[in-house]
C-alpha cells in the first residue's frame, strides 16, 4: 500500500534562510507525487507535482522539489524563507498515474518563519 | 472563476447531536470529494462522487455519516449522531475530471462538546 512520511512535524527557520521539508514515500511503482500548502483556516493549494518528466520540479512561490527514486524521497526546498511561507505543508502520493485521484496525504509539517 | 464554497465555516455541537455541511463545487466540476482533517493529520478521504454517483466511500463511517450529491452539483455531508472523535475540519474539493487537480474549499471546523 502507498504511504507517505514527513520527517519533522514542525520546522522553524529564520527569514531568508533555506527551507527544507522532508518527504519519503513507499510505493511498489513510481507514483505521482505532490506538495500542497495549507494556510491557517484555509483549504489546500497545490504547490507542485512530479509526474515522471523532470526529476527537479519547480512550483509556485519559489518552491521546488527533487524526486530521488533511489532514496524514495521528494523533499521540498526554497532558497530563502519569507514570512508569508508560514503554513502547513503536506506531501501526497497517488497510486494512479495520470490522475489526481486517490491522493494519500502525509501527516504534514508546520513551517514557522522567525523574523 | 469562483472557488469551492463551503458552509458553515464553524460549527459547535454537543455529542449525539446531528450536523450537516454544505459544499458548492466549481461550476462544471464533475468530481467532488469530502475529506476529514483531524488536527495534526493530513486530510483523509471520506467519500468521492462522480457527478451524482458514489465512486469511493470505503472510509466513510456509514453508521453515522451520510452524503449526497443531488443533480450532480451541490453536496451535503451529515453526521448523526456526532461523537467526540468527529471533531475535525471537513474539507470539500472538486475537479473537472479524476485526472485533473483538485480545488479545495476553506473547510468547516467542527467542534464536539
Amino acid at each position: 500500500a502507498q504511504s507517505v512520511t514527513q520527517l519533522g512535524s514542525h520546522v522553524s527557520v529564520s527569514e531568508g534562510a533555506l527551507v527544507l521539508l522532508r518527504c519519503n514515500y513507499s510505493s511498489s511503482v513510481p507514483p505521482y507525487l505532490f506538495w500542497y500548502v495549507q494556510y491557517p483556516n484555509q483549504g489546500l493549494q497545490l504547490l507542485l507535482k512530479y509526474t515522471s518528466a523532470a526529476t527537479l520540479v519547480k512550483g509556485i512561490n519559489g518552491f521546488e522539489a527533487e524526486f530521488k527514486k533511489s532514496e524514495t524521497s521528494f523533499h521540498l526546498t526554497k532558497p530563502s524563507a519569507h514570512m508569508s511561507d508560514a503554513a502547513e505543508y503536506f506531501c501526497a502520493v497517488t497510486p494512479m498515474k495520470t490522475s489526481y485521484d486517490k491522493v494519500i496525504f502525509g501527516p504534514g509539517t508546520s513551517l514557522s518563519v522567525i523574523p | 472563476e469562483a472557488g469551492v464554497a463551503q458552509s458553515p465555516r464553524y460549527k459547535i455541537i454537543e455529542k449525539r447531536q446531528s450536523v450537516a455541511f454544505w459544499c458548492n463545487p466549481i461550476s462544471g466540476h464533475a468530481t467532488l470529494y469530502w475529506y476529514q482533517q483531524i488536527l495534526g493529520q493530513g486530510p483523509k478521504l471520506l467519500i468521492q462522487f462522480q457527478n451524482n454517483g458514489v465512486v469511493d466511500d470505503s472510509q466513510l463511517p456509514k453508521d453515522r455519516f451520510s452524503a449526497e450529491r443531488l443533480k450532480g452539483v451541490d453536496s451535503t455531508l451529515k453526521i448523526q449522531p456526532a461523537k467526540l472523535e468527529d471533531s475535525a475540519v471537513y474539507l470539500c474539493a472538486s475537479s473537472k475530471r479524476r485526472d485533473q487537480p483538485q480545488h479545495f474549499g476553506d473547510g468547516t471546523r467542527l467542534s464536539i462538546l
